[in-house]
């Protein structure tokens, strides 16, 4: 158990709707990463977030969208779903150091069916 | 252009045997190498994690090399078992940021 938590497990849609994965990092951890991995493919960096601000970002589409609270859980919308969105989407944390130096840690993932 | 390379894509090795596994990267500034092991369907999990200055280590029976020079390095399993099925995948890390380039990974199949 990496201490990362993300919610739903599994989640069927139709395309066009709008969905909202959510992430827990690890106690402690100010850093959350989202990534995308779609079948048979690596992992791509979606966007990073440090203590409540955008950090850095990756090849997220204009549909998507991600915010991280206060209390430092994370939220990714997936908007104007397509067939294409179905993939498992990962969430990960790092200690203050942030992931060029210090762990990273994954969750278990949140796959999406677009149907 | 900031690349990771990994070979080979897919591997099929009998339980028992030893395996090694390369990543090639033209990642620069390097600040760290990892080695992470994906099961389907599951968050990846670091095995190991090796800055600049350090050429090898190990977790149990996994040893991964790292040549800064050539910019490769490898990860060895030893002894492998069923539960070593899965994708392995190299991370590198750029120098005073928190930029990884994740290579595509290696799947290895270990059959009894």
């Amino acid at each position: 158990d990496s201490g990362v938590t993300q919610t739903p497990k599994h989640l069927i849609t139709a395309t066009g709707q709008r969905v909202t994965l959510r992430c827990s990092p690890r106690s402690g951890d100010l850093s959350v990463y989202w990534y995308q991995q779609s079948l048979d493919q690596g992992l791509q960096f979606l966007i990073q977030y440090y203590n409540g601000e955008e950090r850095a970002k990756g090849n997220i589409l204009e549909r998507f969208s991600a915010q991280q609270f206060p209390d430092l859980h994370s939220e990714l919308n997936l908007s104007s779903l397509e067939l294409g969105d179905s993939a498992l989407y990962f969430c990960a944390s790092s200690p203050i150091g942030g992931a060029g130096t210090g762990e990273l840690f994954f969750g278990e993932g949140s796959r999406l069916t677009v149907l | 252009k900031n690349q990771v390379e990994q070979s080979p894509q897919s591997l099929i090795i009998l339980e028992g045997k030893n395996c090694t596994l390369q990543c090639n990267y033209t990642v620069s500034p390097f600040s760290n190498l990892r080695w992470y092991k994906q099961d389907t369907g599951r968050g990846p999990v670091s095995l190991t994690i090796m800055t600049f200055s350090e050429n090898t280590k190990s977790n149990g029976r996994y040893t991964a090399t790292l040549d800064a020079d050539t910019k490769q390095s490898s990860l060895h399993i030893t002894a492998s078992q069923l539960s070593d099925s899965a994708s392995y995948i190299c991370v590198v890390s750029f120098r005073n940021t928190d930029k990884l380039i994740f290579g595509t990974g290696t799947r290895l199949q270990v059959f009894p």
